[in-house]
């Protein structure tokens, strides 16, 4: 049984570029979250996707955007990167109506 | 979601019974309280969580206190494996979405 796969794990990008992290749910889960962790804090809530659609924010910019496609898997976008963008970004899928979230590994990106 | 205090750090020692405090003294009665730990470079894993009684698994155990406003998470025979960042996290559970609001953890660090 996968459990939540991220990809890229690395990616390193300069200021003013964009950006797509993409995200397969753990197997039977329909609901993805995204969340940053910068160096040395706790993960900050970005959104959450179920449905195809977005149905919690964090207080993230318009700059962050997402999708869901119908086979549940998911992308976070950013777009006009900025160097304080530059953290772990962490998928977490989970059924709707539970608690328990099964996190991914990250995607690590630095802004150059 | 309530907001929650725990240590920045905390040892223990190999084999010991780690217990890591956390207060939550607002919580309301419909806020489950949660624990999930971070191994460095990884994602958040779930733990254990309860409303008001004890709980067990085969992780770890639960203790709430029986006013709700603190609990206790206990390894029982810690490992150096177990040496991780562990959140404590209080919740709805069953709204519309199940966000984590992460706060800084505490820092466990198992010694031989």
């Amino acid at each position: 049984d996968a459990g939540v796969t991220q990809s890229p794990t690395h990616l390193i990008k300069t200021r003013g570029q964009q950006v797509t992290l993409r995200c397969s749910p753990k197997s039977g889960h329909d609901t993805v979250s995204w969340y940053q962790q910068a160096l040395g804090q706790g993960p900050q809530f970005i959104f959450q996707y179920y449905e195809e659609e977005e149905r919690q924010r964090g207080n993230f910019p318009d700059r962050f955007s997402g999708h869901q496609f119908p086979n549940y898997s998911s992308e976070l976008n950013v777009n006009a990167l900025l160097l304080g963008d530059s953290a772990l970004y962490l998928c977490a899928s989970s059924l709707v109506l539970t608690g328990e979230l099964f996190f991914g590994e990250g995607s690590r990106l630095t802004v150059l | 979601d309530a907001k929650t205090t725990q240590p920045p750090s905390m040892d223990c020692a190999e084999g010991r019974a780690a217990n890591l405090p956390c207060n939550h003294s607002t919580i309301s009665g419909n806020e489950y309280v949660y624990w999930y730990r971070q191994i460095h470079s990884q994602g958040p894993q779930y733990i254990i969580h309860g409303l008001k009684n004890n709980e067990t698994n085969e992780m770890a155990s639960l203790i709430i206190t029986e006013d709700r406003k603190s609990s206790t998470l206990i390894l029982p025979h810690a490992t150096l494996r177990d040496t991780a960042v562990y959140y404590c996290i209080v919740r709805v559970v069953g709204n519309a979405g199940n966000m984590l609001t992460f706060g800084g953890g505490t820092r466990l660090m198992v010694k031989p």
